[in-house]
């Protein structure tokens, strides 16, 4: 157990759905990051959340839509979305981002999200 | 852009023995850092050791210890002993020393047979 809670762990959904992801970090951490892993491929870093702000936004198509209300939680909505993007996506979180690179993430157990 | 290359998408190794998984990666930056992460079956992501590219000495926990050639921009991690609790995937990263973002390898898919 790494302190940082994903649900839902599986998600199936029409393309014509809304619906949303949730993270929640007990760590005390103040960054927050969604990334999208496919099958042989890097993970993919999405979104990055530095005290609430949103730092990093790597060219998501507007379908996905992040939220951070708080330092412990964040959501990324989905709407409208294609079946490509059908992957595992994993929540991560860390001390302040951009500070102490040496800081480690620590990672979720990610939703594997299906998209019919 | 930071690249990070794992060549051996599988590898197995049979128990007890050890294995070295491979990673390079290619910068411009002489200061940063090197992660490996195991990903078992469960999903949820654990690092397992990291090595600061300034400090010359290899880094090493338990079992586990890196090789790092920061000429070569090498960094492949050797599991000694090898337990059947090792199976997994494993992500090779890296991360500058300013930014936000961890680059990742396509991972290392290792098997252990008993």
């Amino acid at each position: 157990e790494t302190g940082v809670t994903q649900t839902p762990r599986h998600l199936v959904m029409g393309m014509t759905n809304k619906k949303s992801l949730k993270c929640e970090q007990h760590l005390g951490h103040n960054a927050m990051y969604w990334y999208k892993q496919s099958a042989k491929k890097p993970l993919e870093l999405m979104f990055v959340y530095n005290f609430k702000e949103q730092t990093e936004n790597n060219s998501v198509p507007s379908r996905f839509s992040p939220e951070c209300p708080n330092s412990s939680h964040l959501f990324l909505h989905l709407h409208t979305l294609q079946p490509e993007d059908s992957a595992l996506y994993l929540c991560a979180s860390s001390q302040a981002a951009g500070t102490l690179a040496k800081n480690i993430q620590y990672f979720g157990a990610g939703t594997r999200l299906s998209v019919l | 852009a930071q690249t990070v290359t794992q060549s051996q998408p599988e590898m197995s190794v049979q128990e007890a023995e050890t294995v070295t998984l491979s990673c390079t990666y290619d910068t411009s930056e002489s200061d940063y850092y090197l992660f490996w992460y195991k990903q078992p079956p469960s999903r949820q992501m654990i690092l397992v050791i990291r090595q600061e590219a300034y400090k010359q000495q290899n880094a090493t926990e338990n079992r586990f210890s890196v090789n790092f050639q920061k000429a070569a921009k090498s960094f492949s991690l050797k599991i000694s002993d090898s337990q059947l609790g090792d199976a997994a995937m494993y992500f090779c990263a890296y991360r500058g020393n300013t930014g936000n973002q961890f680059y990742f390898g396509t991972g290392t898919s290792l098997t252990v047979i008993p």
